[in-house]
């Protein structure tokens, strides 16, 4: 099935920095790759996806790259702000399979 | 309703007891995921359902494990004789038709003691 690694861990930047959230997929079928913030206490909330057929997508200050070849995707935020502060979870959904598998989550601090 | 609805938001309960957990999705959307969040983890696949087809249970960790969705709306997953190891925010998910744009609930947070 597919394996989604996470890339770091964690993350502290200064407000007004750019942020950098990276992961890899291991099955070649993947073709959905969503990204999703959660707050304390709260659900998963999705903010951005890519789909495999583009190679990049943006939205305001939150950008998604993929490399299909390479099997890798990234969020990027630019110019943080302390509301940046969360975890967030990749995902990717294979074409066999009809869930997400997430990956291990990145807690993001902004520092004001 | 607007979005995805679980109840209760806290469940305490003693080892060994029976607890559900109850999922509204968003109306209209035809698939409903569940998914365990263990504390500081990422989202572990439980259960997967679509409109009239038989769900997929591959991510149910042992048969103390169920869930039922009925009239294709609500869904309540079931879990009989917790340990402490089920402890843990059980999350739902529903979606349009399966493919893409998962909305989540803000979970149920389990704690069995």
């Amino acid at each position: 099935g597919e394996n989604v690694e996470q890339h770091p861990s964690t993350l502290s930047v200064q407000e007004g920095d750019s942020a950098v959230i990276k992961c890899t997929y291991s099955d070649s079928a993947s073709n959905y790759f969503p990204w999703y913030k959660q707050e304390l206490g709260k659900g998963p909330q999705l903010i951005i996806d890519i789909r495999s057929n583009v190679g990049e997508k943006k939205d305001q200050r939150i950008a998604v790259t993929l490399n299909k070849t390479a099997k890798h995707f990234s969020l990027h935020i630019t110019e943080t702000q302390p509301e940046d502060s969360a975890v967030y979870f990749c995902a990717a959904l294979s074409g066999s399979a009809r869930q997400l598998t997430f990956g291990s989550g990145t807690q993001l601090t902004v520092l004001p | 309703g607007a979005g995805v609805s679980q109840s209760p938001s806290n469940k305490v309960t003693e080892k060994g007891k029976d607890v559900e957990l109850r999922c509204d999705p968003i109306s209209g959307h035809t698939a409903l995921y569940w998914y365990r969040q263990s504390l500081g983890q990422g989202l572990e696949f439980l259960i997967y359902f679509q409109g009239n087809s038989a769900p997929d249970k591959s991510g149910l960790p042992s048969d103390r494990f169920s869930a039922e969705r009925t009239g294709g709306s609500v869904s309540t997953l079931t879990i009989q004789r917790t340990q402490q190891e089920d402890s843990a925010v059980y999350l739902c998910a529903s979606s349009l038709d399966g493919s893409y744009g998962y909305t989540f609930g803000s979970g149920t947070r389990l704690t069995v003691v």
